[in-house]
């Protein structure tokens, strides 16, 4: 079946580092992939999406692009901000009726 | 985009009770999600539950431990029945967006924790 696999964290950063969360996934069909941030007491929100190999989803500094050939699609920041930390989830769905697949989620902090 | 209400957002259980979670959307919906968020892991869907019908569930997840009703286009209910320490967990509805986009809204979700 589906799934999708994405880095381990904690992932602590310091203000203005690069930000890198890997995510792979495997699907029989063409899926779209998304990723969904859940900053503290707050419910999962859409950060950005990729409907089609080779797009580019971005969104708040955030970029990922769909890479059909290594099946992955790696969430970026150049910059971050304190304010940016959260939990990371990144997330495939394969048909349109609102089933996903989730990875385990990756928490991030930033220190000032 | 919607906008959804779980009712509790918290709330702490004994074993072998049940809770009801409700959930609201601010607009009609066709379709609307059960997940389950366990500590450290990531979100499961339990079922899927259209208006009218019975709701659907994944493998792993059963109607007599987790029945939903799904009464109208903007409400849902899960029960956690008779529960365990182990169903002490975020409960998430979600709701799918504007056809074809293939997104998901998330409530703030319930959590659960049962002693």
């Amino acid at each position: 079946g589906d799934s999708v696999t994405q880095m381990e964290g904690p992932v602590t950063l310091s203000e203005e580092a690069f930000l890198t969360i890997n995510c792979t996934y495997t699907a029989t069909g063409y899926p779209s992939l998304f990723w969904y941030v859940q900053y503290p007491g707050e419910g999962l929100q859409l950060l950005l999406k990729a409907t089609k190999a080779d797009d580019k989803g971005s969104n708040k500094g955030f970029e990922a692009t769909y890479r059909k050939e290594t099946t992955s699609f790696h969430l970026e920041k150049g910059s971050v901000q304190v304010s940016d930390s959260a939990v990371y989830f990144c997330a495939l769905s394969d048909d349109s009726w609102g089933k996903f697949q989730f990875g385990a989620g990756t928490q991030v902090v930033v220190t000032p | 985009s919607a906008v959804i209400s779980q009712k509790p957002s918290r709330d702490i259980c004994q074993r072998g009770t049940s809770l009801t979670i409700q959930c609201q959307v601010d607009s009609q919906v066709t379709m609307m999600f059960w997940y389950r968020q366990q500590p450290g892991q990531s979100l499961t869907l339990i079922a899927t539950a259209n208006q009218g019908s019975e709701a659907t569930y994944e493998s792993g997840f059963v109607i007599d431990k987790f029945p939903i009703s799904r009464p109208n286009l903007t409400f849902s209910t899960l029960t956690v029945s008779n529960m365990s320490p182990e169903d002490s967990s975020i409960y998430l509805c979600s709701v799918e967006g504007a056809l074809g986009t293939g997104e998901l809204f998330f409530g703030e979700g319930s959590r659960l924790t049962v002693l």
